[in-house]
């Protein structure tokens, strides 16, 4: 199974600053790497696909990066609604396979 | 607009059994390929199964195989998971959700969530 780790665990971050967040798989995924975000009592939503793709709707100032083993997703300004958990997945058609990291926190520093 | 419902979750004990359903709207429910994902209390992610669009190929996590079945009817847009033999592990909140088309692990749209306890 790959496993995904994501870092830091928890980040503080001043509104307006800008945050990077790390992930990073036990073998290459290629560049099959999605980032979501998750608030409090909701389901996650997609913000990245493809590595470095926005999903649909979401703001410029979320970027992906990486391919192989090494993922960031940077969130350029925060604004006080990005403050949430963020996960990042592997995702592979063949042979199936689809992991989680364990979750990043953004909070408000 | 997309639109998938849960429905089912409650409180059982070990050993016990729950169906999950999940209800799909806005889309071609038979073109997509869909699966369980869940989610323990304060914890991370895990998917649980997915089912191909037209119910071919099928997908368990290690954790629940051999307990848990997934199912889908196209004709009724509903997605379906019975769970048997559950265990305290097995509590968390269960997504529904669906996955874009040529990637198949891909998750576009979640439901709302369905919590499942399992206490004695």
């Amino acid at each position: 199974e790959i496993v995904m780790t994501q870092s830091p665990a928890t980040l503080s971050v001043s509104p307006g600053e800008r945050a990077t967040l790390s992930c990073r798989a036990s073998q290459s995924v290629s560049s099959n790497l999605a980032w979501y975000q998750q608030k409090p009592g909701q389901a996650p939503r997609l913000l990245i696909y493809g590595a470095s793709t926005r999903a649909t709707g979401i703001p410029a100032r979320f970027s992906g990066s990486g391919s192989g083993t090494e993922f960031t997703l940077t969130i350029s300004s925060l604004q006080s609604e990005d403050f949430a958990v963020y996960y990042c997945q592997q995702y592979n058609n063949w042979p199936p396979s689809a992991t989680f990291g364990q979750g990043t926190k953004l909070e408000i520093k | 607009q997309v639109q998938l419902v849960e429905s089912g979750g409650g409180l059982v004990k070990p050993g016990g059994s729950l169906r999950l359903s999940c209800a799909a709207s806005g889309f071609t429910f038979s073109d997509y390929y869909m699966s369980w994902i869940r989610q323990a209390p304060g914890k991370g992610l895990e998917w649980v199964s997915y089912i191909s669009s037209s119910g071919s190929t099928i997908y368990y996590a290690d954790s629940v195989k051999g307990r848990f079945t997934i199912s889908r009817d196209n004709a009724k847009n509903s997605l379906y998971l019975q769970m048997n033999s559950l265990r305290a592990e097995d509590t968390a909140v269960y997504y529904c959700a669906r996955s874009v088309v040529g990637a198949n692990l891909l998750v576009q749209y979640w439901g709302q969530g369905t919590l499942v306890t399992v206490s004695s």
